[in-house]
């Protein structure tokens, strides 16, 4: 089956600073691939849609200049806490669909980024 | 707009015990509906799926039946394991790209 990776998995920083998670797809082109967030003992949170080659969508909330989102190529998108701060702590999951895949609706998701703020 | 109802937890039962965990929808067409789940410290997994009315997801000895006249996705299992506890999600997705997530639920199977 398809398969989704993150980079890195786990990554504390200092307040202030920003940090860069990566999202990759190992075995599928994903034209599109969503980010989220996940608060402790909560549902996952869509932050927002990431098309190749254009802008990234962003949920009513998210800050699109904290969060910033790029989708480079058919197999990467980052997305880059700026700034970061304590309440950014959370643990951050990026899927992605594979349209070739014939599951039109079903999405692959990463293992998750737990993102510390000190 | 879509959203997912989840029963909350948490669940606790012994092993062996009959589990159900329940899910129902809203939506405004006829979405596809998931169950996922997650380990502890780690990312979803699809457990199982149903893409339309009366279709049988069924994976790992769980069940979910898409029964559009209650709109429910209820996930069941006959008999736990140990192995099985964790976080289980509810998600419908609709036929672009959005996906929505019920509360999850954890469940805790106690040899």
């Amino acid at each position: 089956g398809a398969v989704v990776s993150q980079h890195p998995s786990w990554v504390i920083c200092k307040s202030g600073t920003s940090v860069k998670i990566e999202c990759r797809s190992l075995d599928f082109q994903a034209t599109t691939m969503f980010w989220y967030r996940q608060f402790p003992k909560q549902s996952l949170m869509l932050m927002a849609t990431s098309n190749e080659g254009s802008k990234a969508t962003y949920e009513q909330g998210v800050e699109k200049d904290k969060f910033l989102i790029n989708h480079a190529s058919l197999t990467l998108s980052t997305l880059t806490v700026t700034s970061a701060h304590p309440e950014d702590s959370s643990f951050y999951i990026c899927s992605a669909r594979d349209p070739a895949g014939g599951s039109y609706n079903e999405q692959f998701f990463g293992p998750g980024t737990r993102l510390t703020v000190l | 707009g879509d959203s997912v109802t989840q029963m909350e937890g948490p669940v606790t039962l012994s092993e062996e015990a009959f589990l159900t965990i329940n899910c129902t929808y809203t939506a405004t067409g006829y979405p596809s509906l998931f169950w996922y789940v997650q380990y502890p410290g780690e990312g979803l997994q699809l457990l199982l799926k149903a893409t339309k009315a009366d279709d049988k997801g069924s994976n790992k000895g769980f069940e979910a039946t898409y029964r559009k006249e209650t709109t429910s996705f209820h996930l069941e299992k006959g008999s736990v394991q140990v192995s099985d506890s964790a976080v289980y999600f509810c998600a419908l997705s609709d036929h672009g790209n959005q996906f929505y997530f019920g509360t999850g639920t954890s469940l805790t199977v106690i040899p």
